[in-house]
């Protein structure tokens, strides 16, 4: 498994306030992926990075914004936290080359 | 029209019974495709990689039939820590993996 750790692991928030979520990864892979999964859900793309600066929307992107400013890290930031945002948070990796995604524990976040 | 449809289960099954779960698909040029395991509250885990006609690993098959456009994974031997959802993923033409809700599979004692 890629070495992937997210923090925190768990957060309660209120809403209106920013929040900052990171994904760390040890492996050198050149993309990084944000996910979020809500119950009834399957894994929905928030963003995702195929390298350093370089980001892009997925299909639920409005309301949250990313950044990568080196290959091991990439944040996720809810701007100004809303209870719709309550979900558990996963960021995953994958190589170049390759298709396969590896995923990081995941971050459960509250907003109340 | 949804890349894979996968039946949501639950399937529940005694242990050491053999399973199997179908996904089928509309892309027809799809060239590969991956089985994940999901356990209750955890990251999906990558199980195995599917790229030509099938693949097997121990207890687990997969076999892919591309004129019928379904994947299969075969479970036999079932554990009680095979209870978890399995999400059939394809190999995407761009940079992300379309992931559906899964199978969810129950093994009892």
């Amino acid at each position: 498994d890629a070495g992937i750790t997210q923090s925190p692991r768990h957060k309660v928030t209120e809403t209106g306030t920013p929040v900052t979520l990171r994904c760390h990864q040890t492996e050198n892979h050149r993309y990084m992926y944000w996910y979020r999964q809500d119950p009834g859900h399957g894994l929905r793309l928030i963003h995702y990075s195929y390298g350093v600066k370089d980001t892009d929307k997925g299909e639920v992107s409005d309301g949250y914004s990313v950044s990568r400013s080196k290959t091991e890290d990439f944040l996720l930031t809810l701007e100004s936290a809303t209870s719709s945002q309550t979900s558990v948070y996963f960021c995953a990796t994958r190589e170049d080359l390759a298709y396969e995604q590896y995923f990081g524990p995941g971050t459960r976040l509250t907003v109340t | 029209r949804k890349e894979v449809e996968q039946d949501p289960g639950p399937f529940n099954v005694p242990e050491g019974a053999t399973v199997a779960f179908n996904c089928t698909y509309s892309n027809s040029a799809s060239q590969s495709f991956f089985w994940y395991r999901q356990d209750c509250r955890k990251e999906p885990k990558l199980l195995m990689s599917v790229y030509s006609s099938g693949n097997e690993d121990g207890r687990f098959t997969a076999q892919l039939n591309r004129a019928s456009q379904y994947i299969s994974l075969l479970i036999r031997d079932s554990k009680l820590s095979d209870s978890a959802t399995y999400l059939c993923v394809p190999r995407p033409s761009g940079y992300a993996l379309n992931f559906g809700k899964g199978t969810s599979l129950l093994v009892t004692p």
